[in-house]
Order: structure tokens, then sequence, then C-alpha cells
């Protein structure tokens, strides 16, 4: 079974821009959560996806949006990036949506450079 | 508060045991995980524990929980250089039913010597 995807690898951009990231999840798995990786914050939750609809949103500004398709394949927005928007970027998927013990999977991240 | 904290670093050689801690701070967390991290890769779940167990073990992973104190340790045995890495624990709690969100420690880089 494929595991997690995301696309793209590594991005540039500069401030004012917008990106979109792109998360694939393993094959049946229908929840997937954004998490922002950086040095002086850590790991931090984005937001969590469940069947099309935002299930939790961590503690971020507005820039950051995100959706998920009919497919479970999700994307994450930021808009009017700043040079604080550069970190890696990481999906995980589970198989559902629950309070239960639920395996979360990691992508490799997306490496995110905002000049 | 969210805070999961950890020891920033660790340095053993290899062969010897690692114990890697770490403290939470929501007693009404529900599972505790240990995720291991390698240079320029994702995360990887190394294991986890229910709220209401004490220990688990895993092959060479042992995980320790004292709720009392809140505190969480993950002890690997016969420590490789390929355990080098930073690794992570976290918490998931019960936001009144669905959620995967977790809550992340600090890290701690573990350095295996040869």
């Amino acid at each position: 079974k494929a595991g997690v995807t995301q696309t793209p690898r590594y991005l540039i951009k500069t401030r004012g821009q917008q990106v979109t990231l792109s998360c694939s999840p393993i094959s049946g798995h229908r929840s997937v959560s954004w998490y922002q990786q950086t040095p002086g914050q850590g790991l931090q939750f984005l937001f969590e996806y469940f069947s099309e609809t935002q299930r939790n949103k961590g503690n971020f500004p507005g820039r950051f949006s995100g959706r998920q398709f009919s497919n479970s394949r999700s994307e994450m927005n930021v808009s009017t990036l700043e040079l604080g928007d550069s970190a890696l970027y990481l999906c995980a998927s589970s198989l559902v949506s629950s309070g239960k013990r639920n395996e979360q999977f990691f992508g490799p991240g997306t490496r995110l450079t905002v000049l | 508060g969210e805070d999961v904290e950890q020891s920033l670093f660790l340095s053993v050689r290899e062969g010897d045991s690692s114990v890697i801690n770490c403290t939470y701070t929501d007693s009404s967390s529900t599972y505790l995980y240990w995720y291991k991290q390698e240079p320029g890769a994702g995360l990887q779940l190394l294991t986890y524990i229910f709220s209401n167990m004490d220990m688990k073990q895993d092959q060479r992973l042992t995980v320790l929980l004292n709720k009392k104190d809140k505190h969480l340790s993950l002890r690997i045995a016969d420590t490789q250089t390929g355990d080098s890495a930073i690794y992570f624990c976290a918490e998931s709690r019960d936001y009144g039913g669905a959620t995967n969100k977790l809550i992340f420690g600090t890290g701690t880089l573990l350095a295996v010597q040869p």
C-alpha cells in the first residue's frame, strides 16, 4: 500500500504570494490532518479534515486554509505569505476521525521557504 | 496550557540503553505516542500507550507512563547508530468526540556514538 504523498516536496516563494500544498492520504483513509514544523515553534496542529469537513482547527490566522476532496485528497493554502511561514508542512492520514486511538501516518512533508 | 516538554538532547554509546523523557500537562489525555523523525523525513510512529496503562513493551522499545506525575518515557534497548534521530512524544486529547489532533513535545535529539 502506498504511503502518504505530499507535493511538491520543496517550494520557494516570495512574501505576499500565495501557495497551495497537496496531500494524498493512504488509500481508504478518510481523515487528513496538517501540521506546521518550525525550529522555533516545533510541531503545531493546523487543521483536520474528515469526509470533506473541517473537524478541528489550530491557532493559526485566517491566511491558512484547507479543503478536502471527495477522494480524501487534501490541499492547504497559505495566502499573503510572510517570512515566518517558512516551515516544513506535514500531512497525516488516518482511517477514521474519532476520539479513539487512531494511528496517523505522516507524509515526508513539503519544505516551504519564503524569501 | 498545552505544553509538552522534553529534554533537548541525549547522547549514548552504541549498545547502551537510551531513555527519553516527556512531561505532559493534560490529565485527560487518552493516548500518548512516540514518533521518530530522521533528517529530511516525516514522522514515523514508533509506539503508543493508552492512558490507563503503566507500561508497554514492543521489541526493543519500552514505554512507561506515570499518570500521577504526567510523565512518559521511552526506553530503547541496545541502541544502534540507526536510532539516531529526533524523538517526539505526542498526546491525543478528547475534544468531545471526533478529532485526531496531536499535541507534540519539543523533541529530543538522540545521538548514538559508535
